[in-house]
């Protein structure tokens, strides 16, 4: 069975400062590996789609890599701001099954 | 385009009463998802569809029902309210092709209450 895991479950880091947020998962066997943010009340928003043949994606700040044989990805977030303050959360699409499966989140805190 | 769009926002239930969640989607896309979020638990998968007339169980389907009868929407029904069953509900949608997921689109929820 999958299971994804995200540690930690909460950070606090200042303002200016790079960060890497870290998602495991015990199948390798996947298609893609997704990160979302959720703001406090609010639904999910999509940043990052990996595909399980690409190493890494970039979308502005943000850069996420996937290591499909050691079951790990990392979200790394450069230079952050007060307003990258929110939950991270990764989930992963297993092969040949359809249920997309969710880590729990870090809830991420910037300080001004 | 409205993206993911969930009805109500905010729900009071009873125990023992019943009501369904409505869910749509703009985008076309052939697989929808209905999952439940408790403080500190993650996302639990309740159900889900590969396309109109397909539904399929999630780790967490009982006391819930599902049924799709057109590509854009996919109601989720509470039979019978438990406060077990309060949570935060969220409809999400992606279209996947070849077995591949694509992106995942979210509602904004919906918080509901059972007393």
């Amino acid at each position: 069975k999958q299971e994804v895991t995200q540690i930690p479950a909460a950070l606090s880091v200042p303002e200016g400062e790079n960060l890497v947020l870290n998602c495991s998962f015990t199948d390798s066997a996947i298609y893609n590996l997704q990160w979302f943010r959720q703001d406090p009340g609010k639904g999910l928003t999509s940043l990052l789609l990996i595909q399980s043949s690409q190493r890494e994606q970039t979308s502005g700040r943000l850069n996420a890599s996937l290591d499909k044989s050691s079951g790990r990805s990392t979200l790394y977030i450069a230079a952050s701001q007060p307003g990258d303050s929110a939950t991270y959360l990764c989930a992963v699409s297993p092969d040949r099954d359809d249920k997309i499966i969710f880590g729990k989140g870090t809830r991420l805190h910037i300080l001004p | 385009n409205a993206g993911v769009t969930q009805t109500p926002k905010f729900r009071i239930l009873k125990i023992g009463q019943s009501m369904t969640l409505q869910c749509t989607q703009d985008m076309n896309h052939n697989y929808m998802y209905w999952y439940r979020q408790d403080p500190g638990m993650g996302l639990k998968l309740i159900y889900y569809s590969v396309g109109a007339g397909i539904t399929d169980k999630g780790e967490v389907p009982n006391g819930y029902n599902v049924s799709r009868s057109t590509t854009e929407d996919f109601p989720l029904r509470l039979e019978l309210a438990a406060p077990s069953q309060t949570s935060v509900y969220f409809c999400a949608s992606s279209y996947s092709t070849g077995g591949v997921t694509g992106e995942l689109f979210f509602g904004e929820g919906s918080r509901l209450t059972v007393l």
